[in-house]
């Protein structure tokens, strides 16, 4: 029973060139978080997404990232024209439902850490 | 004012001493509440969850007072391996949004031999 699977574990890009971080849930979980962390700082909520939904995107920056999750496949961090200011590690989490408490917490992957050259 | 608010430390410690750390949080409509620990910048794993009763599961108590919007990670007889940072988490339920898990910028733990 695979948990979140996130890749690359590493990714380096230089600035201007487009970087695409996935993450697979887990099995039977259709819900999605993607949280960044900045060098020096905690988690930061980005975007959850339900299968082809956007629920919650108000973390995201308004330029340059978006965020998928389609009915097939993994769900896509999708960041264009990447800075240095992007790189991070960014984290991806995944729930069965809308509901997250004590029986069902989040649990993580193991994270994407991006270097912007 | 941020939503969760931890001191960051660090909490520089002996072996086998007891520590204890704090987070408040500001939004009242926050549902449930966790503590995570992060090693060296890995992936952030569920240690406890918080329950309004207080919880302990080994060394570790959580308590949780909701008038007061603070919640609390107790960790006695500490160990080397306890080195880490510790993030409490706090869950705020969004009726339009669903769950929006909340992290705080955690605070490091240093326990030294």
């Amino acid at each position: 029973n695979a948990g979140v699977m996130q890749n690359p574990r590493h990714l380096v890009r230089r600035r201007g060139q487009e970087a695409r971080l996935r993450c697979s849930p887990m099995k039977g979980h259709s819900h999605v978080y993607w949280y960044r962390q900045l060098p020096e700082e905690g988690l930061k909520f980005m975007v959850y997404l339900q299968k082809e939904n956007i629920i919650d995107e108000s973390g995201m920056p308004k330029e340059r990232f978006s965020a998928e999750f389609p009915k097939e496949g993994p769900s896509i961090l999708r960041i264009q024209q990447v800075v240095r200011g992007d790189s991070a590690a960014y984290f991806c989490a995944s729930s069965p439902g809308i509901t997250i408490n004590y029986n069902s917490p989040l649990h993580f992957g193991n994270g994407t850490r991006l270097t912007v050259t | 004012r941020k939503e969760v608010e931890q001191d960051p430390g660090p909490f520089n410690v002996p072996e086998g001493a007891t520590v204890a750390f704090n987070c408040t949080y500001s939004n009242s409509a926050s549902q449930s509440f966790f503590w995570y620990r992060q090693d060296c910048r890995k992936e952030p794993k569920l240690l406890m969850s918080v329950y309004s009763s207080g919880n302990e599961d080994g060394r570790f108590t959580a308590q949780l007072n909701r008038a007061s919007q603070y919640i609390s990670l107790l960790i006695r007889d500490s160990k080397l391996s306890d080195s880490a940072t510790y993030l409490c988490v706090v869950n705020i339920l969004a009726l339009e949004y669903g769950n929006k898990l909340v992290f705080g910028a955690g605070t490091i733990l240093r326990v030294k031999s």
